[in-house]
């Protein structure tokens, strides 16, 4: 089976941009779970979805969103972004919500 | 709540020795425990789990302990490599919660 894939893997946007990432599941996975991960930093969760439906959100604020597509499509977009935005963001995907979670490569987002 | 607390930080420690890596939980509802490595530039990868109904689970050099009791369960390496270096990150459910990372350091 194809792994988890993101794109783009580098972006670089500018203050006040917004930006929208990308994350296709491992074929048969149903959920989905975006991370953002800054140098020296964990993985501080962002959402999670499951079919096409967030069953949780993280401590981030509503300048961060997402959606989940039929076909467990996952994106996640910034509006109004800013320095401290730049970051890695991680999608991870797994059967259901309390699965063994496979990550993607990752999206490096630099906002300058 | 459904903290995930890790220690230590960082690690270091000289090629041949173990290491040991801790981490508590709080949400008792929590049944499934994974511990990813993350090597520099590279995406976590899971090396180990465990669940609820097992007290520990060992593959080669890299063993995991639970104790429900106590609401903590551990990641040991024995027989440390310098590849065995990374940043390794336990979790645990529901809606997975990740530790802060410990920074292992193997020394040849």
């Amino acid at each position: 089976k194809a792994g988890v894939t993101q794109t783009p893997r580098y972006l670089i946007k500018t203050r006040g941009q917004q930006v929208t990432l990308s994350c296709s599941p491992i074929s048969g996975h149903r959920s989905v779970s975006w991370y953002q991960q800054t140098p020296g930093q964990g993985l501080q969760f962002l959402f999670e979805y499951f079919s096409e439906t967030q069953r949780n959100k993280g401590n981030f604020p509503g300048r961060f969103s997402g959606r989940q597509f039929s076909n467990s499509r996952s994106e996640m977009n910034v509006s109004t972004l800013e320095l401290g935005d730049s970051a890695l963001y991680l999608c991870a995907s797994s059967l259901g919500t309390t699965d063994t979670q496979y990550f993607g490569p990752g999206t490096r987002l630099t906002v300058l | 709540g459904e903290n995930v607390e890790q220690h230590p930080s960082t690690l270091s420690v000289q090629e041949g020795d173990s290491a040991v890596i801790k981490c508590t939980y709080s949400d008792s509802a929590s049944n499934y425990f994974p511990w990813y490595k993350q090597e520099l530039g590279k995406r976590p990868q899971l090396i180990i789990d465990i669940r609820s109904n097992v007290g520990e689970k060992k593959d080669q050099r890299i063993a995991v302990t639970l104790n429900k009791t106590a609401k903590h369960f551990s990641l040991h390496i024995t027989e440390t490599q310098p590849e065995d270096s990374a940043v390794y990150f336990c979790a645990a459910t529901p809606h997975m919660r990740f530790g802060a990372g410990t920074r292992l350091t193997v020394k040849p």
